[in-house]
């Protein structure tokens, strides 16, 4: 089983519609949760990072974590055709030495 | 503030061949890390550095990698001899680190633009 896994997608939304972003990982013991976003031939960049249970709100974005269900999800409202990019999913494990990525998600949203 | 250097942009060595790339984090971030990210898949973590310390390299082809970070600030990481299933983007992120030991739970990276590589 994968440290962190992702849905490759791709996910493909219409514009102004709500993107599900998904993932689940493996030790219950992890303890941050990031977003980062990846354009095509560009470096990840932070969205957000959560690590209560329950939801986090920025902007158009919202983190939820469920530390139960080792799940963390993201939601992109009023999704824009510049939100397609690839989101992956990261984790700080146990002890918070490490952050380790999911394969990521491609999303793309049409005009 | 100054964001993660890195260089050189892009490299195409043939196999056997050996390269280095350097990297300059963020000033005063304690943490630097050595990601590999393949196409079409996530960043791997290769080596991950405290100050001048490694934290974790469980995942460091040692027999053909290195990597050093002199004096708690640049690091350089080498390939030699390199393969073709080396041929990926290496990126390079700092990260404040926790407080006095090497903890990061709420300290998000912050990466440089990459160095691709090609292995013919």
């Amino acid at each position: 089983q994968k440290e962190v896994e992702q849905n490759s997608g791709p996910l493909s939304v219409p514009e102004g519609a709500i993107a599900s972003l998904n993932c689940t990982y493996s030790d219950r013991g992890s303890q941050s949760f990031f977003w980062y976003r990846q354009y095509s031939g560009k470096s990840p960049e932070l969205i957000m990072f959560i690590y209560s249970n329950g939801d986090k709100e920025d902007g158009r974005f919202t983190a939820q974590l469920n530390k139960a269900s080792q799940y963390v999800s993201l939601l992109i409202r009023d999704s824009q055709p510049s939100d397609s990019a690839t989101y992956l999913c990261a984790v700080i494990g146990p002890g918070g030495f490490k952050t380790i990525f999911g394969a990521g998600t491609r999303l793309f949203v049409k005009a | 503030e100054a964001g993660v250097a890195q260089s050189p942009r892009y490299k195409i060595i043939e196999k056997r061949q050996s390269v280095a790339f350097w990297c300059n984090p963020i000033s005063g971030h304690a943490t630097l890390y050595w990601y590999q990210q393949i196409l079409g898949q996530g960043p791997k973590l290769l080596i991950q550095f405290q100050n001048n310390g490694v934290v974790d390299d469980s995942q460091l082809p040692k027999d053909r990698f290195s990597a050093e970070r002199l004096k708690g600030v640049d690091s350089t990481l080498k390939i030699q001899p390199a393969k073709l299933e080396d041929s990926a983007v290496y990126l390079c992120a700092s990260s404040r680190g926790g407080q006095a030991a090497i903890r990061s739970y709420n300290s998000p990276l912050h990466f440089g633009n990459g160095t691709r590589l090609t292995v013919t």
